[in-house]
């Protein structure tokens, strides 16, 4: 069964303004965690934002933020003030239970992001 | 801190030769490494998880006789993929756990492996 859900494949957004990016997952684990990472068409992947299941405070990362809402299994990614650098993919992934070093992280499909000047 | 490379970052070979590819922790030690295989305009798929003195776990659908995984010190894992065919032509990447201290960011990706199988 597929974990985690990005339900737009793509976006289009004009610079400076916000962008919200959807992403819901599946779990029976009290304890888990999620990320979002961004790969730009250089391939790398590059860690944002990170928020654990127990953590009460929306994490944020300068322009940054994750609208975390546990109760609907949610983790959107918020970016402020987009800049054309922003142009990239997106993805949302977990982390099913306690952390241990041989945590799997399971990605989400992606929203490819593109920032129009 | 917590860098991970990968070699060679791109390789081309002829339909039935095998490729290794080496992922190493630069600056941390590294107990487990995950590869994943990447299509063009997919996302990741885990192959295996790769534990530092033992036998790689392999997920659902991977063939572990083609795509064998060594994990010999705690900084250095190899993918190799052998007997290449086209259909193997990917963007292959690892990534290794560290402790998360506080962030939460517990793997650090290598830059990738874009394999070409002619």
């Amino acid at each position: 069964a597929q974990k985690i859900t990005q339900t737009q494949p793509g976006m289009f957004v004009q610079e400076k303004e916000a962008v919200t990016l959807d992403c819901t997952y599946d779990t029976s684990d009290q304890s888990y965690g999620l990320f979002w990472y961004k790969q730009p068409s250089s391939g790398e992947m590059i860690f944002l934002i990170y928020q654990g299941s127990y953590d009460e405070q929306n994490a944020t990362e300068g322009r940054y933020s994750l609208n975390f809402q546990k109760a609907r299994k949610s983790a959107n990614l918020v970016i402020s003030a987009s800049q054309l650098g922003d142009s990239a993919m997106y993805f949302c992934a977990m982390r099913e239970g306690r952390y241990s070093s041989a945590s799997k992280i399971i990605f989400g499909s992606g929203t490819r992001l593109s920032i129009r000047p | 801190g917590a860098v991970v490379s990968q070699h060679p970052s791109w390789v081309i070979c002829k339909s039935g030769t095998s490729v290794k590819i080496e992922c190493r922790s630069l600056d941390f030690q590294a107990t487990t490494m995950f590869w994943y295989r990447q299509f063009p305009k997919q996302s990741l798929m885990l192959m295996a998880t790769s534990n530092e003195g033992s036998k790689a776990t392999y997920e659902q659908g991977v063939e572990k006789d083609k795509f064998l995984i060594n994990h010999a010190s705690l900084t250095l894992s190899t993918l190799t993929v052998t007997s290449a065919h086209p259909e193997d032509s990917s963007f292959y990447i690892c990534s290794a756990t560290v402790n998360p201290g506080t962030s939460g960011n517990e793997q650090f990706f290598g830059p990738g492996t874009r394999l070409t199988v002619l």
